[in-house]
């Protein structure tokens, strides 16, 4: 079956240092990956996406890897601030079809030390 | 721009009552996903609708059912209320089919 996981549950950070979140997936026909921040008591926010004909992308002090090859996105999070902590998913999808939606990972918790 | 309104905020419910959940679109969205988030736990896809027609469905009893009406407003029905239902239950939309979900807060259901 598929699947979108995340290695760790919990990654507890110092303020200031980088941030690596890592996810993997298991469908190899995926073609669009997302993170998601998820605070408490709000829905989930974009952050920043890729599609599979990229190995990179940057956003404002964050960065997305692909690696298809061993299937695994990662989400680089650079100078990690308190307001930084909350919950991170990574999404995958594939084209457009009947059975397309996005599947979540199941979250990991992102705390930052002051 | 509004964002993504779900409606209500919270309900809390009886085992065996039916609750009925609401959510409104971005303007101009026309695809909306329900996706259940239990306590603790990740989003599973419920629902998917695109322009009013249902075009899929994730792995719940036939108790979770919704609609799409035509200014693309969609709401979310959970007959039959279990335990178990109690959730965060997040509503998101897109303009293009599977990409760039924006979700709303969600509603949280209680079941007692």
């Amino acid at each position: 079956g598929e699947s979108v996981g995340l290695h760790l549950p919990t990654l507890s950070v110092q303020e200031g240092d980088n941030s690596i979140i890592n996810c993997a997936y298991s469908n190899s026909a995926s073609d669009y990956f997302i993170w998601y921040k998820q605070e408490s008591g709000k829905g989930p926010q974009f952050i920043i996406d890729i599609r599979s004909n990229m190995d990179k992308r940057q956003g404002q002090r964050v960065t997305v890897l692909l690696n298809k090859t061993v299937k695994h996105l990662s989400l680089q999070i650079a100078a990690t601030q308190p307001g930084d902590s909350a919950v991170y998913f990574c999404a995958e999808t594939r084209p457009t079809g009947a059975n397309s939606k996005l599947t979540f990972g199941k979250g990991i918790t992102l705390s930052v030390r002051p | 721009e509004a964002g993504v309104t779900q409606s209500p905020t919270h309900l809390i419910k009886t085992r065996g009552q039916q609750a009925t959940l609401r959510c409104s679109p971005i303007s101009g969205h026309t695809s909306v996903y329900w996706y259940q988030q239990a306590l603790g736990l990740g989003l599973q896809f419920l629902l998917w609708y695109d322009e009013g027609e249902e075009r899929n469905r994730g792995n719940f009893p036939p108790r979770f059912s919704g609609r799409q009406f035509p200014n693309y407003s969609s709401e979310l029905n959970v007959n039959a209320l279990e335990l178990e239902d109690s959730a965060l239950y997040l509503c998101a939309s897109s303009s293009t089919v599977n990409y760039g979900y924006t979700f709303g807060s969600g509603t949280r259901l209680t079941v007692v």
